[in-house]
Order: C-alpha cells, then structure tokens, then sequence
C-alpha cells in the first residue's frame, strides 16, 4: 500500500500565479480530506469528498481556492492567484467508511507551499 | 464538535510511561475521543479512538473517565521516535460517514533520552 500520494512535495512560486496541488488517495477509500496548516492557524480543514462530490467546503478561505475530484483516484487543489498569506503545509487525507472507524484519516506526506 | 484542553507541552524520560491528558468537558454522548500524533515534518497519523470504555492497541492505551469529561492517552514504554505534537480530538459520530477533523494546539511531547 503506497498510502497517500501527493505532489509536488516543494513549491515554491510568486504571487500572482497559479499554483496546483495533487493528491492520489489511497485505493478503494472514498472520502478525501484537504487540510492547511500554518505557525499561526495550526491545522485546518478546507474541503472534503464522499464518493467525488465534495461534501462540505466551507473551510475554503476564498474565491481563489477551488478543489476538485475528477474520479476516485485523483483531487486538485488549486489557488489563483497565490498570495504570500497562502504559504502553508498543504495536506491530502483519505479514509473508508464502513472500516467502522470513520474519522480514521490517512494523511500524506503534504505540499509545502511558499509564495514570494 | 467540543472542544479540548491539552498542556502545550510535555517531557518523558525515554523507556517511561507518557501519559498525556486531555479535557473535553462539553462532550455530548453520540461524541468520540480521537488521538492522532505528528511527528516533525509529517502528515498527523491516527493513534487511537473510544467512545467511553477504555482502549488499547498495539500503539497505546486510551483511558477515559467515567462521565466522559476527560481522557488519557498512555504510551506506555516511550522511545525517541514518540517525540511529536499529539492531538487529542472530539468528533461527531453521525453514522453516515467521516467528517472532517478539528484539530486544536495539541501537547508537544518530548522524550528524553
């Protein structure tokens, strides 16, 4: 099991453009989590999936974040414009009902995101 | 979901018992107790969870009081690799799927060596 897969680890980009950030949740799982985490906020939940409809996105900060899940193994996050403010550890959770531990969260390794 | 009160940080001697606490005075009944740890420059890892009998896996023990208030989480032979900020996290259980987490400050844990 290759666990949660997201990309690219680093990025690093200045203000103003588009950045795209990855996630491959772990296979058969059907709820996908995406969370930030900075010094001052800690972490925090942004979005999440059940079955590729996203469920809840009212952690979204902004118009200029948007996230998708085109299929079940496969989500973006994206942000556009960046602003400096949006620097952060961005990260990718899964998870499978019915294991009869639903808040069980497989985090990945995260996108640290630096926006000059 | 409630909230939760944890000391910001902690020391163990490596090879001690750590036992971090954690109150959840506002918990309501339908509510579980979740532990997760992340360790440095790492997603936060799922520990251990109950609802109010206390529980044990390979990784920990969880111990919760009897009117739910407040729990312990117990390491019970701390090594280096336990060093990690643990959170210890009140979420809903609506039987129809995961939400999502709210994670607080967390305890700091430090083992020495």
């Amino acid at each position: 099991d290759a666990g949660v897969i997201q990309s690219p680890r680093h990025e690093v980009t200045e203000m103003g453009q588009e950045v795209t950030l990855r996630c491959k949740p772990i296979s058969g799982h059907d709820y996908l989590f995406w969370y930030r985490q900075t010094m001052m906020r800690g972490l925090e939940l942004l979005i999440y999936f059940n079955n590729n409809v996203p469920i809840d996105d009212s952690g979204m900060p902004e118009d200029r974040f948007s996230a998708k899940m085109p299929n079940a193994s496969f989500s973006t996050l994206k942000i556009q414009p960046s602003e400096p403010r949006d620097s952060a550890v961005y990260f990718c959770a899964s998870s499978l009902k019915g294991r009869g531990i639903y808040n069980e969260q497989f985090f990945g390794p995260g996108t640290r995101l630096t926006v000059l | 979901d409630a909230k939760t009160t944890q000391p910001p940080s902690m020391d163990c001697a490596e090879g001690r018992a750590a036992n971090l606490p954690c109150n959840h005075s506002t918990i309501s009944g339908n509510e579980y107790v979740y532990w997760y740890r992340q360790i440095h420059s790492q997603g936060p890892q799922y520990i251990i969870h109950g609802l109010k009998n206390n529980e044990t896996n390979e990784m920990a023990s969880l111990i919760i009081t009897e009117d739910r208030k407040s729990s312990t989480l117990i390491l019970p032979h701390a090594t280096l690799r336990d060093t990690a900020v643990y959170y210890c996290i009140v979420s809903f259980y609506s039987g129809g799927g995961a939400d999502g987490l709210t994670f607080g400050k967390g305890t700091h844990l430090i083992i020495q060596p």
